[in-house]
């Protein structure tokens, strides 16, 4: 079935520092994929989403791009802030389209 | 606009005791409902969804049930909690004619003792 993995955490940045966090997916055809982001104590916030191949989801400076070629759904800022400081997921559709995958999250920890 | 309720926020219960957390869904009808459970370590594992009034999909077996009682309400249940059902519980609602992604509630914390 489809499935997600994306990079272990913690991922500790100095406040203006470039960020990437690693998402590769499995799947059958080409499901929509999503990042989502979980600040403390809170449920989880839908971030951006692509919903085919080569789109590129942004939101609040953070992009990401659909790459079948690697499979890939890479979450980048070029400046990162103190109130970015949480969880990430990445998501994916499961294979009968009813509900989402997620990875195990990766924690974001910005220092000024 | 669509809003999304869970509660409590948190619970502290013994182990053996019954569980009860409520979701309720205004603002959109024929909701597709879901509950997943955040544990330390291992991310968002999903534990049912439910596409309609009494209709539930559980995903793992486990010591929890699922009811789907109104077209806007989801609730998770457990005779007897384990101390393994600890972690933090979230509900989530996607529309059923397209799938956009999900609109979280703010979660319940639950430390069964």
């Amino acid at each position: 079935g489809n499935s997600v993995t994306q990079m272990e955490g913690p991922v500790t940045l100095s406040e203006e520092a470039f960020l990437t966090i690693n998402c590769t997916y499995t799947a059958t055809g080409y499901p929509s994929l999503f990042w989502y982001v979980q600040y403390p104590g809170e449920g989880l916030q839908l971030l951006l989403k692509a919903t085919k191949a080569d789109d590129k989801g942004s939101n609040k400076g953070f992009e990401a791009t659909y790459r079948k070629e690697t499979t890939s759904f890479h979450l980048e800022k070029g400046s990162v802030q103190v109130s970015d400081s949480a969880v990430y997921f990445c998501a994916l559709i499961n294979q009968a389209g009813t509900a989402l995958i997620f990875g195990k999250g990766t924690t974001l920890s910005v220092s000024s | 606009s669509q809003t999304i309720h869970q509660w409590p926020a948190t619970l502290v219960q013994p182990v053996g005791s019954p569980l009860s957390l409520e979701c309720t869904v205004e603002g959109t009808s024929n909701p597709n409902l879901y509950w997943y459970r955040q544990a330390a370590g291992r991310g968002l594992q999903l534990l049912f969804y439910s596409v309609g009034i009494g209709q539930i999909s559980s995903e793992v077996p486990q010591n929890l049930s699922a009811s789907r009682p109104q077209d806007w309400q989801f609730i998770l249940s457990s005779k007897k909690l384990l101390l393994s059902d600890s972690g933090f519980y979230l509900c989530a609602w996607s529309p059923t004619t397209d799938f956009y992604g999900y609109t979280f509630g703010s979660g319940t914390r639950l430390t069964v003792v």
